[in-house]
């Protein structure tokens, strides 16, 4: 099992530049979220969705757009990268109602 | 939505000495409640979590942690610690809306 997959590992920008990080998952789970981890904060929520179609908002949302199309794939939208988002980016899965989170291996990202 | 506070941000101890490292949380509703843990350049792997029943849950190499509702807190113990579990800590709570937020974690250093 490949479990939840990200893609890219490392990803350089420039401002104002746009991307897409990957996150796509094989376990049939449906709950997949994004976090983002800056030392000294742990991780923050940015945006979460509990199952096809469905998206919802997290602590730090803005400058960053989601969308689920499958059960598989939840992929992060930066439409206008900033300095301020350089982070790593955890892509994260679970069944519903309590489950322990499976985690990507992340994604480092720097916006210069 | 709930919270976590991780009291101490490093901890430094001794190989084969004791450990606890502290997390309270604050909720209005039922919660669930986790530990992650994360080595170098490396997601989060579930350590363990607490659901309901007994309020003492128990890790396969050796932690522990005891949910007590009264004060809030689910700490995290190891009665002696190896070179090998230096690594961050986070602690997690959890609701029925699968919204989980995490502490801003606990760096863990083991010195021989």
């Amino acid at each position: 099992n490949a479990g939840v997959t990200q893609t890219p590992k490392f990803q350089v920008l420039k401002t104002g530049q746009s991307m897409t990080l990957q996150c796509a998952q094989d376990m049939n789970h449906e709950y997949m979220s994004w976090y983002r981890q800056d030392p000294g904060m742990g991780l923050r929520l940015i945006h979460y969705s509990v199952g096809a179609g469905i998206t919802d908002q997290g602590e730090v949302p803005n400058g960053y757009n989601v969308s689920r199309s499958t059960t598989e794939d939840f992929p992060l939208r930066l439409l206008s990268a900033a300095p301020s988002q350089t982070s790593v980016y955890f892509c994260a899965s679970s069944s519903l109602r309590g489950s322990p989170l499976h985690f990507g291996n992340g994604t480092r990202l720097t916006v210069t | 939505a709930q919270s976590v506070t991780q009291l101490d941000s490093q901890v430094p101890v001794f190989e084969e000495a004791p450990v606890e490292l502290r997390c309270n949380y604050s909720s209005s509703v039922s919660v669930y409640l986790f530990w992650y843990v994360q080595y170098p350049n490396q997601g989060l792997q579930l350590l363990l979590k607490y659901l309901s029943g007994s309020t003492l849950v128990e890790s396969i190499n050796g932690f522990e942690a005891e949910f007590n509702k009264s004060q809030t807190s689910f700490h995290l113990r190891k009665p002696s610690v190896h070179i090998s579990d230096t690594a961050e800590y986070f602690c997690a709570v959890g609701s029925n809306n699968n919204d989980m937020r995490f502490g801003a974690g606990t760096r863990l250093t083991v010195k021989p």
